[in-house]
């Protein structure tokens, strides 16, 4: 049973181009959650996603951030217009269908840069 | 609201001592914690996770305590090698938190040869 993929592991965009962050959960699993960890900060929540649903996007900065989690497929995190102060790494994580209280397995990270 | 705290944010050791790390939280209404490493520019490694009705748990050298009414964990490393060198971070998810981890910043050990 594979962990939880993530891909591209190390992302470079220049100022104003959009970032695309796929993640495909572990098997059977249906609960994604997405965190941002910023230079010398620590990991913070950003959105929390089911099949075709957002269940909590309370972390999520209100503009040129946006999610999804298709029926079929990864899930995706999309940054639009990007800035220099989105360079971070996003790490996300998923757990099983059974109830959001299961352990979270995390990714390995998708480091952005933005030039 | 929750917040998570963990102290010290930094500690250095010589090799084979015996640490404590410590991770406090505000509310206690809690469904788990979780004790993770992080290597430099690395991933997450989930180290230990403990529900809220158990009081510890261990992995080899590592064990951790959950005192849920003081809010509080603690992770203790036993005879601490160079390898154990990394950041480690304590993450709880709780009642009132809709399914999202709260994280400490984390603590940063340093272990000399």
């Amino acid at each position: 049973n594979a962990g939880v993929m993530q891909n591209p592991r190390h992302l470079v965009r220049r100022r104003g181009q959009e970032a695309r962050l796929r993640c495909s959960p572990m098997k059977g699993h249906s609960h994604v959650y997405w965190y941002r960890q910023l230079p010398e900060e620590g990991l913070k929540f950003m959105v929390y996603l089911q099949k075709e649903n957002i269940i909590d996007e309370s972390g999520m900065p209100k503009e040129r951030f946006s999610a999804e989690f298709p029926k079929e497929g990864p899930s995706i995190l999309r940054i639009q217009q990007v800035v220099r102060g989105d360079s971070a790494a996003y790490f996300c994580a998923s757990s099983p269908p059974s109830s959001s209280y299961n352990e979270q397995f995390f990714g390995p990270g998708t480091r952005l840069t933005v030039l | 609201k929750q917040e998570v705290t963990q102290i010290p944010a930094a500690l250095s050791v010589p090799e084979g001592e015996n640490l404590v790390l410590n991770c406090s939280f505000t509310d206690s209404a809690i469904y788990n914690l979780q004790w993770f490493r992080q290597d430099p520019g690395k991933g997450l490694t989930s180290l230990l996770l403990i529900q809220s009705s158990q009081r510890e748990q261990t992995s080899g050298r590592l064990n951790a305590s959950l005192d849920k009414s003081s809010g509080r964990s603690t992770l203790y490393i036993a005879a601490s090698q160079p390898g154990d060198s990394a950041t480690y971070l304590c993450a709880v998810l709780g009642v009132n938190q809709g399914g999202k981890l709260i994280f400490g910043q984390g603590t940063e050990l340093s272990v000399k040869p």
